[in-house]
């Protein structure tokens, strides 16, 4: 199957500061990727979806301001974490889809990054 | 995209089949049934997905009942790394949205 990739894997840091992820597909393109989150014991929840070119679609709750989605390229999305707070850690997991739009398109998903903000 | 309902906890022996059952009763014409997993710590894995027909890969066989209102995930030969929580997801295919997860089964395969 396809691959993503996710860095860094992990981060800690100090609550205040702004932390940057990137999420990669690394043998395909992806106009559409997908950020999720994940907190301990609880299933994944979308936050937003990213489209190449574009500005991404945030979902109901999420801050568009503290989180700052880029995707400048067909293989590349970026999610910064403005002005983290202890709250703001969780698993973060971002997903791309190969194909998009036709009938044999699949999501396939980044390893995560475990962000502790202190 | 349909809601699924799975068992939230299930065991295995290790060596045996382990079938995974999920409930979709309101799934579309339209709408595949997808199949991921999550192991610890990791981002969720693709195993499988399938329209009506039942479905046969390295990692496990899906079978869709005929009213398509429910399925069966088989990993035909369990292992301790197949421990991890099973999300049966509904979507219709083409349609580039995100994947909805539930709650998923937390398959346990024991020594």
């Amino acid at each position: 199957g396809a691959v993503v990739s996710q860095h860094p894997s992990w981060v800690i840091c100090k609550s205040g500061t702004s932390v940057k992820i990137e999420c990669r597909s690394l043998d395909f393109q992806a106009t559409t990727m997908f950020w999720y989150r994940q907190f301990p014991k609880q299933s994944l929840m979308l936050m937003a979806t990213s489209n190449e070119g574009s500005k991404a679609t945030y979902e109901q709750g999420v801050e568009k301001d503290k989180f700052l989605i880029n995707h400048a390229s067909l293989t590349l999305s970026t999610l910064t974490v403005t002005s983290a707070h202890p709250e703001d850690s969780s698993f973060y997991i971002c997903s791309a889809t190969q194909n998009p739009g036709h009938s044999t398109d699949t999501q396939y998903f980044g390893p995560g990054t475990r962000l502790t903000v202190l | 995209d349909a809601k699924t309902t799975q068992p939230t906890s299930m065991d295995c022996a290790e060596g045996r089949a382990a079938n995974l059952p999920c409930n979709h009763s309101t799934i579309s014409g339209n709408e595949y049934v997808y199949w991921y997993r999550q192991i610890h710590s990791q981002g969720p894995q693709y195993i499988i997905h399938g329209l009506k027909n039942n479905e046969t890969n390295e990692m496990a066989s899906l079978i869709i009942t005929e009213d398509r209102k429910s399925s069966t995930l088989i990993l035909p030969h369990a292992t301790l790394r197949d421990t991890a929580v099973y999300y049966c997801i509904v979507r219709v295919q083409g349609s580039a949205r995100q994947l909805t997860f539930g709650s998923g089964t937390q398959l346990t395969v024991l020594p």
